[in-house]
């Protein structure tokens, strides 16, 4: 059964500062992973995906790596912004059975 | 493309009411998700549809909960009768292929149904 992981649970910085954002799982036998961020009172928005045969992708400021064989993801966020402020989740997927989990989300405070 | 549309965005019931969730996934998806997150805890999985069919339902709660996906177009979700711990956001995603595809956009969440039994 997919465990995820996801470090720190909450962090808080000001802007303009650079994080990352570190996430586990303990298959992983996965199809692809991707990074979702919640918005309270909002849905989710996918923001990046890295099919299980790459080794990264990037999206303006948002950059995520994955290693695969050691069951790790991070998500790199240069020049944070108050706008970045949500939950940040990350969801290896798999193409049969209960596709994707969730992790627990690290909750994301930048400060202007 | 029009995205995944879930509705009511929101939905207030008493205990023992029965709510009817509704969510009209992207034209073409055949892949359909349901999840929720209850208060203070983890999104949890509750099924996904291929089609009209029920692919995996491990995730369902109990018996009061009822999927369905007619002509495998727009899905309904019908909680009956509700109880307090039914509360939360209920969200649906879809996808052209199960595992999210080779697209950069792999599945598509809607904004969800947040729920409360009062």
């Amino acid at each position: 059964k997919q465990e995820v992981t996801q470090i720190p649970a909450a962090l808080s910085v000001p802007e303009g500062e650079n994080l990352v954002l570190n996430c586990s799982f303990t298959d992983s036998a996965i199809y692809n992973l991707q990074w979702f961020r919640q918005d309270p009172g909002k849905g989710l928005t996918s923001l990046l995906l890295i099919q299980s045969s790459q080794r990264e992708q990037t999206s303006g400021r948002l950059n995520a790596s994955l290693d695969k064989s050691s069951g790790r993801s991070t998500l790199y966020i240069a020049a944070s912004q108050p706008g970045d402020s949500a939950t940040y989740l990350c969801v290896p997927t798999k193409n049969y059975g209960q596709n994707f989990v969730f992790g627990p989300g690290t909750r994301l405070s930048v400060l202007p | 493309e029009a995205g995944v549309t879930q509705f009511p965005s929101h939905s207030v019931i008493e205990k023992g009411q029965t709510v009817t969730l509704r969510c009209d996934p992207i034209s073409g998806h055949d892949n359909l998700y349901w999840y929720r997150r209850v208060m203070g805890k983890e999104i949890k999985f509750l099924l996904h549809f291929v089609k009209e069919s029920k692919q995996d339902e491990s995730g369902m709660p109990n018996n009061r909960f009822l999927a369905e996906r007619t002509g495998g177009t727009y899905s309904t979700l019908k909680v009956q009768p509700a109880e307090l711990e039914d509360s939360g956001v209920y969200f649906c995603a879809s996808s052209q292929e199960p595992g999210g595809g080779v697209s950069n956009y792999g599945y598509t969440f809607g904004s969800g149904t947040r729920l409360t039994v009062v």
